[in-house]
């Protein structure tokens, strides 16, 4: 079991639909990230909050809409979504201080009809 | 053998060999880097981390090697074993943003029993 605990797993939903993927750690870290990742790619950074912050925006849409309630929780709301939107969201979270790896959950598996 | 381009780059290592997987960075302001095992359905796992100030580190089995002359790193696994079967990526930190975690390509290893 990984620390970083992200639900749901998995998710199909329609282009017009709304809907939330969430992100929980219990480590103190108080930088915290979202990552989108295709098949046989490597994770692709989109957010970073720091102390409850967004402290980078990769140019992402913004039918993506990140949100940090507290410094546990990390949410990602999605909106008018495309097929290519299609992946696993990862969700990562790191002490703030440098030279500190990421600590990762299993993902959200997301399908886009 | 091993292959590049539009597929993930491979690596097949017969049972108790040793594996050496390779990672080219460009950005010469990075001054940490990580190594990371993600296994089918599940998130990024962190192997080892070295910083820029050394050449070489070592852990249970995996060894990390730095060359900041050529910007290269490798990731060596000694005794290979079935459940070292994953994805390896290695990651790269910028001193100008902590935060701000750049993946490579990746490196598919299969170990043959």
């Amino acid at each position: 079991d990984t620390e970083v605990t992200q639900t749901p797993k998995h998710l199909v939903m329609g282009m017009t639909n709304k809907k939330s993927l969430k992100c929980e750690q219990h480590m103190g870290h108080r930088a915290m990230y979202w990552y989108k990742q295709k098949a046989k790619k490597p994770p692709e950074l989109m957010f970073v909050y720091s102390y409850e912050k967004l402290s980078i925006n990769e140019s992402v849409p913004s039918r993506f809409s990140p949100e940090c309630p507290n410094s546990s929780l990390l949410n990602l709301h999605l909106h008018a979504l495309q097929p290519e939107d299609s992946a696993l969201y990862l969700c990562a979270s790191r002490e703030t201080l440098s030279n500190q790896p990421q600590h990762f959950g299993d993902g959200t598996r997301l399908s886009i009809l | 053998g091993e292959s590049v381009g539009l597929h993930l780059p491979t690596l097949s290592v017969q049972e108790g060999d040793n594996s050496i997987i390779n990672c080219a960075y460009s950005n010469s302001a990075s001054d940490y880097f990580i190594w990371y095992k993600q296994e089918s359905g599940k998130g990024p796992q962190f192997i080892i981390d070295i910083r820029s100030n050394m050449d070489k580190r070592q852990g249970q089995r995996v060894t990390v090697l730095l060359n900041k002359t050529v910007k290269h790193l490798s990731l060596q696994i000694a005794a290979t074993q079935p459940g070292d079967s994953a994805v390896y990526f290695c990651a790269e930190n910028t001193k100008t943003s902590y935060d701000k975690v750049i993946f490579g390509p990746g490196t598919s290893l299969s170990v043959i029993p």
